[in-house]
């Protein structure tokens, strides 16, 4: 089993919808996650990080941690063509460098 | 801020040849950078750990004899391929810790990637 489970998708919607990506994990050490937004051919970019339970909000991201059931989420509120891309989850045991990363969701936004 | 870049973007090279791949932090200084391997459809995977000044740590399964990491400089590592074979090429990522806020975990900041091609 992995460390960190991620539906690759891909996942299609339309303009203006709401988008939820999620990921699942077995090592419950982990405490510190984050949201990674990669296009294609290019490396990486941080969207959000959170190191404990519930909800952070940055504009029309939201990310959700619920450690109980080791499942954290992914909101884009109101998306965008321009959102289309591959969205990464990362985590990590906090105090150390070491990113586990998920296998990546494709998101297609379409107008 | 913390922007990261990588040269080349793009490289081409023969089988046996061996190819260096810079990676820099442009506007803070990184005491610690990361080498990650991504092959098509698949996630990131770290191969090792590069702290300036002090040899790089590599994952298992990673060879430190093919893949070598200097870390010159507080804004520079550097990643070679030595002999160089097709089952190398692969989109290679670095990234570089950037110091967070009080309290919160350091966090890494990712290069644009090297996509190595071996014919």
């Amino acid at each position: 089993q992995k460390e960190v489970e991620q539906d690759p998708g891909p996942l299609s919607v339309p303009e203006g919808a709401i988008v939820s990506l999620n990921c699942t994990y077995s090592n419950s050490a982990f405490q510190y996650f984050m949201w990674y937004r990669q296009y294609s051919r290019k490396g990486p970019e941080l969207l959000m990080y959170t190191y404990s339970s519930g909800n952070k909000e940055d504009g029309r991201f939201t990310a959700q941690v619920d450690k109980s059931s080791k499942y954290i989420s992914l909101f884009i509120r109101d998306s965008q063509p321009s959102d289309s891309a591959t969205y990464l989850c990362a985590m990590s045991v906090l105090g150390t460098d070491k990113l586990i990363f998920g296998t990546g969701t494709r998101l297609q936004v379409f107008p | 801020g913390a922007v990261v870049s990588q040269h080349p973007s793009r490289v081409i090279c023969k089988s046996g040849t061996s190819v260096k791949i810079e990676c820099r932090s442009l506007d803070f200084q990184a005491t610690t950078m990361f080498w990650y391997r991504q092959f098509p459809k698949q996630s990131l995977m770290l191969m090792a750990t590069s702290n300036e000044g002090s040899k790089a740590t590599y994952e298992q399964g990673v060879e430190k004899d093919k893949f070598l990491i200097n870390h010159a400089s507080l804004t520079l590592s550097t990643l070679t391929v030595t002999s160089a074979h097709p089952e190398d090429s692969s989109f290679y990522i670095c990234s570089a810790k950037s110091p967070g806020l009080a309290g919160a975990q350091e966090t890494q900041y990712f290069g644009p990637g090297t996509r190595l091609l071996v014919l």
